[in-house]
């Protein structure tokens, strides 16, 4: 069973903190994707990666970065936590190119709480 | 700007009731749409592609390009069809080489007994 993994389920963080989130795929995929859930606002995106060690903002890069190190990882940092980053995160991954049919492959989600 | 619009946050039917989740899109192209659903304490994954004209669990989606649609439709709803839908939209030759997807906001559909 292809899966994508996220290590966190549930954080609890200070304001200010670095937190890191991590994401897994063992589908061999090039593409990973962060987005970030939010009631009434959808999915919005952070960033993407379409290789390893490349890497372009999405549509909120503002507050966050990423590091991809190994193809099958990708994660996402807040090098300083604010309470408006209180979200839930979804790591995807997908296939790239012509190969891609746009199906994205969801983790299951981290839900992030900054006090 | 692309942009996905859903305008509906909750939709609530009776079981049996016939189900229409609305999407609208804005882009002057072609782009692809897709729907996604995420069941509760499921991943979200997807449902169909406009591409594939599929019925998947007994729903179809037309993409309509005059009137930049692509609404989801079910003749009749199940209580498990309850879940939270997106429709999302991807444009081709631009980010076909990412797979990067434009969501919207998401539609909560409540299937009553």
């Amino acid at each position: 069973d292809v899966k994508v993994t996220q290590s966190s389920r549930y954080l609890v963080k200070r304001t200010g903190e670095k937190v890191f989130l991590e994401c897994v795929q063992d589908m061999d995929h090039e593409n990973m994707f962060w987005y970030r859930q939010d009631p009434g606002l959808g999915l919005r995106l952070i960033y993407f990666s379409y290789d390893v060690k490349m890497k372009e903002k999405g549509d909120i890069p503002e507050g966050y970065s990423v590091s991809r190190e190994k193809k099958e990882r990708f994660s996402l940092i807040l090098e300083s936590a604010s309470t408006n980053q209180t979200s839930m995160y979804l790591c995807a991954s997908s296939k790239p190119g012509l190969a891609s049919t746009g199906e994205l492959f969801f983790g299951e989600g981290s839900r992030l709480t900054v006090l | 700007a692309q942009r996905v619009t859903q305008p509906e946050k909750l939709l609530s039917v009776f079981k049996g009731a016939p189900v229409e989740l609305k999407c609208n899109y804005s882009y002057s192209g072609s782009p692809e749409l897709f729907w996604y659903v995420q069941y509760s304490r499921q991943r979200l994954q997807l449902l169909l592609r406009h591409i594939s004209r599929e019925s998947i669990k007994g729903f179809t989606a037309d993409l309509n390009k005059g009137e930049t649609s692509f609404h989801l439709k079910k003749p009749f709803a199940q209580e498990e069809d309850s879940a939270m839908y997106y429709c999302a939209l991807r444009w081709p030759r631009v980010s076909s080489n990412t797979g990067k997807l434009i969501f919207g906001q998401g539609t909560t559909l409540q299937v009553k007994p």
